[in-house]
């Protein structure tokens, strides 16, 4: 069974940074693209970033390009984004998903989420 | 980058009767691999979004055959013949043909 676990979030300054982890079970991690997309309060689902199975190829939302990166771990099964220079904007859940195929970015399975928000 | 438009934002419907939700895109989201990635996902309330359809028309793992997509190009449906009480939720739809991945707005479906 494919589970994803997000641990890291909490309230932040503006400004801040902050580090959000994903640990991975059920399946063979280093194999799968992941993805980080969050939900604001009350509105839609926004993609935020990506990386392939081996940690070599990423992509970001221009939203948070050059804030945000994202990185793997594969001998811990653990995806990470780090977060810095955040924004009131960035308030949301982040969900941790896995891709559908090694070379396929779209999720199947998403984790329960972990709130972040930004406020001083 | 792609912009997705889903139709109609919000959808009350009486449960065994069918419904359907469009997706609009900005661009084909035909690759040049052949296939073409378009999803649907549901949020139901308060739970992580499910996928329910993957690269148009292929019904994911234990997925209802109430469920059903359709479509090529920039214009996509997704159908649900028979609504039930269980389908409720805020409908998603996503391309993954190029990034940034983008998704409409949602759809709410609600039961009468």
């Amino acid at each position: 069974e494919v589970q994803l676990l997000e641990s890291g979030g909490g309230l932040v300054q503006p400004g801040g940074s902050l580090r959000l982890s994903c640990a991975a079970s059920g399946f063979t991690f280093s194999t799968y693209t992941m993805s980080w997309v969050r939900q604001a309060p009350g509105k839609g689902l926004e993609w935020v970033s990506r990386i392939r199975g081996s940690g070599s190829d990423k992509g970001y939302a221009d939203s948070v390009k050059g804030r945000f990166s994202i990185s793997r771990d594969n001998s811990k099964n653990t995806l990470y984004l780090q977060m810095d220079s955040l924004r009131a904007e960035d308030t949301a859940v982040y969900y941790c998903a896995k891709g559908i195929h090694a070379l396929v970015t779209a999720p199947d399975y998403w984790g329960r989420g972990t709130l972040v928000t930004v406020s001083s | 980058e792609i912009v997705m438009t889903q139709t109609p934002l919000s959808l009350s419907v009486t449960p065994g009767q069918p419904a359907s939700i469009s997706c609009k895109s900005s661009q084909s989201l035909l690759y040049s691999d052949g296939k073409t990635y378009l999803y649907w996902y549901l949020q139901k309330p308060g739970q992580s979004p499910q996928l329910l359809i993957y690269e148009v028309s292929n019904r994911f793992s234990a997925v209802p055959d109430r469920f059903s997509g359709s479509g090529s190009g920039t214009d996509f449906t997704l159908k649900i013949s028979r609504v039930e009480a269980d389908d409720v939720g805020v409908y998603y739809c996503m391309q993954s043909t190029q990034l940034p991945l983008t998704l409409g707005g949602g759809t709410k479906v609600e039961i009468e």
